[in-house]
């Protein structure tokens, strides 16, 4: 069964400071990867997709970093700002399945404190 | 930029209701799809619809149904509320998707319903 693992659940910490948030993924065969951020309320917001082929990909503050062989991303946020509080979710596709069978991680949800 | 609206932020309706959320996108999108959010489980897929009038069945069809007749607008429609039904119900649209494509899901705002 496709499945999507984050780690950790949830995460606080200080305004200005980095964090990695990890995803694992046993779908397969693997076609993209996405992280999306979720303001409390609200739909979901694409921060990256990243195909097969990709390892790193950067979107301002956030890089996403993919390792297919172990099936693990991350997604590090640099110089953390009080916005950045929101949940972290990280969508995995399999080829094949077009854009509409996704697997969904449970999200992290990460608080930014002052 | 592309928009995804939903008819309600907030709904309350009462149990046996029939209940109608509308979302509506103005890209042109062939993909259509609605979620439920619930803490602890996630996004998890009820339907979505690849072409107008066309439909599949997502992870928790039951209880639900759907309605696509213009290209821009998915309706997911709940027959006969209950309270199990209380959740976030956002809807998101895409290009049409081939083998592995990565095409990106927007998002709408979200539609909290509860139902009493």
């Amino acid at each position: 069964k496709n499945q999507v693992e984050q780690s950790p659940q949830s995460l606080i910490i200080l305004e200005g400071k980095n964090c990695t948030l990890q995803c694992n993924y046993t779908v397969s065969p693997f076609s993209n990867l996405r992280w999306y951020k979720q303001d409390t309320g609200r739909g979901p917001v694409s921060l990256t997709i990243m195909t097969f082929s990709e390892n790193t990909k950067s979107n301002g503050r956030y890089t996403a970093t993919l390792d297919a062989d172990t099936k693990q991303s991350s997604l590090h946020i640099t110089a953390s700002q009080l916005s950045d509080s929101a949940s972290y979710i990280c969508v995995v596709s399999a080829t094949g399945a077009g854009s509409y069978q996704l697997t969904f991680g449970k999200g992290t949800k990460l608080s930014v404190i002052p | 930029d592309v928009k995804v609206t939903q008819s309600s932020r907030y709904l309350v309706k009462r149990t046996g209701e029939k209940v109608f959320l509308e979302c509506v996108q103005d890209m042109d999108h062939e993909n259509m799809f609605w979620y439920r959010q619930d803490p602890g489980l996630g996004l998890r897929l009820i339907y979505f619809s690849y072409d107008v009038k066309m439909k599949e069945k997502g992870d928790i069809p039951e209880g639900y149904s759907v309605s696509r007749e213009k290209k821009e607008r998915f309706s997911l429609i709940l027959e006969s509320a209950s309270t199990n039904q209380t959740s976030m119900y956002l809807c998101a649209s895409s290009l049409y998707g081939g083998s592995g494509s990565p095409y990106e899901q927007y998002f709408g705002p979200g539609t909290r319903l509860t139902v009493t």
